[in-house]
């Protein structure tokens, strides 16, 4: 069972609201990620850290940003909501391989927020 | 380009019959390849992790294959089950940094009926 977390699960908000969506992972991963996944397709990689003040954007160009302050806590933030951030965003966790190894480790996934903006 | 593709898009089968999804990825260099379950509304969860010389990995009813000379991967069900219902995502990681890029394929969405 993966130890990371996202709240809220479900989110019904209108547009131009400030949100935050939370992520925490209790296994002491470096590297954490955000995705966006829309029904039917594949995740999209939106943000991503590589430890304690790291965060870089991903493939898909997003409105939203994040912090990572605490190596267990990768919030992302919508500051002003509309319609088209409705989707469901997935964070992710997985340690940095160790130098020399082929096999990069595997990524906990939390289990989804689920985000609708009317 | 960097590119997962999977098929097929959507399956139906019946309980307890077997069924075989297929995985191309043009990905290179490359590291390794993960097969994930998702659960409708839930994260994806990891069912077999291949690297370059592995050809066949198990768990339980879940059989993966890797040709890396093909850049084929397919997986495997066995003995179908209701909760085998799911999209599967087949996960290619690139081994062009110590960070290890991940790269989505679209995933098959299975159901199996009763």
């Amino acid at each position: 069972e993966a130890d990371i977390y996202q709240t809220p699960r479900y989110l019904v908000i209108g547009t131009g609201k400030k949100i935050t969506l939370e992520c925490s992972q209790t296994m002491g991963h470096d590297k954490m990620y955000w995705y966006q996944q829309d029904p039917g397709m594949e995740l999209h990689l939106i943000h991503y850290s590589y430890g304690v003040n790291s965060t870089e954007k991903g493939d898909l160009s997003s409105e939203s940003t994040v912090s990572r302050i605490r190596t267990e806590h990768f919030p992302l933030t919508l500051e002003s909501a509309r319609p088209s951030h409705t989707s469901q965003y997935l964070c992710a966790s997985s340690k940095i391989k160790d130098r020399g190894s082929e096999v990069a480790t595997e990524a906990f996934f939390g289990q989804g927020t689920r985000l609708t903006v009317v | 380009k960097n590119q997962v593709e999977q098929s097929p898009q959507s399956l139906i089968i019946l309980e307890g019959k077997n069924c075989t999804l297929q995985c191309n990825y043009t990905v290179s260099p490359f590291s390794n390849l993960r097969w994930y379950k998702q659960d409708t509304g839930r994260g994806p969860v990891s069912l077999t992790i291949m690297t370059f010389s592995e050809n066949t990995k198990s768990n339980g009813r879940y059989t993966a294959t890797l040709d890396a000379d093909t850049k084929q991967s397919s997986l495997h069900i066995t003995a179908s089950q209701l909760s085998d219902s799911a999209s599967y995502i087949c996960v290619v990681t690139d081994r062009g940094s110590t960070l290890g890029r991940l790269y989505f394929g679209r995933g098959t969405q299975l159901t199996v009926w009763p």
